[in-house]
């Protein structure tokens, strides 16, 4: 089937140690989302790509890059992981038809800081 | 700055006592109205679009409802299996780039007990 795949499920990384996360489709939809989820939290939107126009949120730190090396692939970097930043990532997709079945969302990453 | 405010925060319910979730939002111009269901460690899972006022949609033991300021889930003689949380999130085109994104509230944790 079809989906988004997010690599790894669970990740730890060190505090101040770059990190990167890893989401591919096999949808071949335009737009790829990154969001950030912190316990009981609502997902907060950090960027978006529509094709391989960047564009990021006005309030997404710095420390948090992207890149979208082709359709399929999107990379999430943390530059300098605080402990802030611990939480699930989840990358997810649209088609532009505006429609709610036209978002599929990955499974997720959870990420810890130590 | 789009906004969208679940409650309860949480809601616990015996196997097949109805209760509805609440979901008010504030956005410039709606593209849609969806609900979500996110179990433990994974990504949302689509439930219904709505688009305008006096919609309604159903799906089993769900309910969705609109109206101009807010929308309602209705959960009629719920399951143990219907425990997860329920997001709701609105669609609004982005200030950049193009598309739409979703904004997120923060969910309704649903506990349903044999």
């Amino acid at each position: 089937d079809a989906m988004v795949i997010q690599n790894p499920r669970y990740q730890v990384t060190q505090f101040g140690k770059p990190v990167t996360l890893s989401c591919s489709q096999t949808l071949n939809h335009n737009v790829m989302y990154w969001y950030q989820q912190k316990s009981s939290q609502a997902p907060k939107l950090l960027f978006h790509y529509y094709d391989k126009d960047f564009n990021n949120e006005a309030d997404t730190p710095d420390n948090f890059q992207s890149r979208r090396p082709n359709t399929s692939f999107c990379f999430l970097d943390i530059r300098s992981p605080g402990l802030g930043d611990a939480a699930m990532y989840l990358c997810a997709t649209s088609d532009l038809r505006g429609r709610g079945d036209g978002y599929t969302f990955g499974s997720g990453t959870r990420l810890t800081v130590v | 700055e789009d906004q969208v405010t679940q409650s309860p925060e949480a809601l616990r319910l015996q196997e097949g006592e109805s209760s509805s979730l609440n979901c008010s939002y504030t956005v410039s111009g709606l593209r849609g109205l969806f609900w979500y269901r996110q179990d433990p460690g994974k990504g949302p899972e689509f439930l219904f679009t709505l688009y305008s006022a006096g919609e309604e949609k159903e799906k089993e033991r769900l309910k969705a409802t609109l109206t101009k300021k807010e929308s309602f889930l209705h959960i009629t003689a719920p399951k143990p299996e219907d425990s997860a949380t329920y997001l709701c999130a609105v669609q609004a085109p982005t200030l950049t780039g193009g598309g739409n994104k979703l904004t997120f509230g923060t969910g309704t944790q649903l506990k349903v007990e044999l």
